[in-house]
């Protein structure tokens, strides 16, 4: 299995709502990414998990709330969003524990929107 | 920290003409250059990389180049066919950070 799923697909949430975003990836990977894209933009980094622990969280507000479960396993727990918060939402995951020699494994991304 | 630039931001091509996008970094620490394809509405995917001990690599239809001394690299697309019309980013990493990505050349390759 080479590749990295992400559920849902599509998600429309109000901002009251509380919701959660999966990303799954059998490779083998020690490293795991969420990205932020807006339209017409490069990935934003989010948060990345390097055998399960966060190691980086980019200044990201608290109503994005991640958690990996295992090493397999990605979520990413929304609540109280604010519209500008609508984009897509990448999980990637790399071999090397940085990323920084190996290329990302991308999820198909989780198109949010939120009204 | 590292900034990776990419030019040109748009390029229109004939289908079978040559297509090149060049970056530039600043940081000279960087070893590893990817190149992601975005077609519309699907994910980013690595199309070709270069380490910084090679100064050129090819597959296919693709091929990358660094030049180290001016900090640059350029992806090369050959006898393009309109399926190469996408977004394509650059970015540019070393060992403990994180990737930096370039802000992406969108390519449209006219039948």
């Amino acid at each position: 299995d080479t590749e990295v799923t992400q559920t849902p697909k599509h998600l429309v949430m109000g901002m009251t709502n509380k919701k959660s975003l999966k990303c799954e990836q059998h490779m083998g990977h020690r490293a795991m990414y969420w990205y932020k894209q807006k339209a017409k933009k490069p990935p934003e980094l989010m948060f990345v998990y390097s055998y399960e622990k966060l190691s980086i969280n980019e200044s990201v507000p608290s109503r994005f709330s991640p958690e990996c479960p295992n090493s397999s396993l990605l979520n990413l727990h929304l609540h109280a969003l604010q519209p500008e918060d609508s984009a897509l939402y990448l999980c990637a995951s790399s071999q090397d524990t940085t990323g920084g020699n190996y290329g990302y494994t991308f999820g198909s991304g989780t198109r949010l929107t939120v009204v | 920290g590292e900034n990776v630039e990419q030019h040109p931001s748009t390029l229109s091509v004939q289908e079978g003409d040559s297509a090149v996008i060049k970056c530039t970094y600043s940081d000279s620490a960087s070893n590893y250059f990817p190149w992601y394809k975005q077609e519309l509405g699907k994910r980013p995917q690595l199309i070709i990389d270069i380490r910084s001990n090679v100064g050129e690599k090819k597959d296919q239809r693709i091929a990358v180049t660094l030049n180290k001394t001016a900090k640059h690299f350029s992806l090369h697309i050959t006898e393009t066919q309109p399926e190469d019309s996408a977004v394509y980013f650059c970015a540019a990493t070393y060992p403990g950070q994180n990737f930096v990505f370039g802000p992406g050349t969108r390519l449209s390759v006219l039948p």
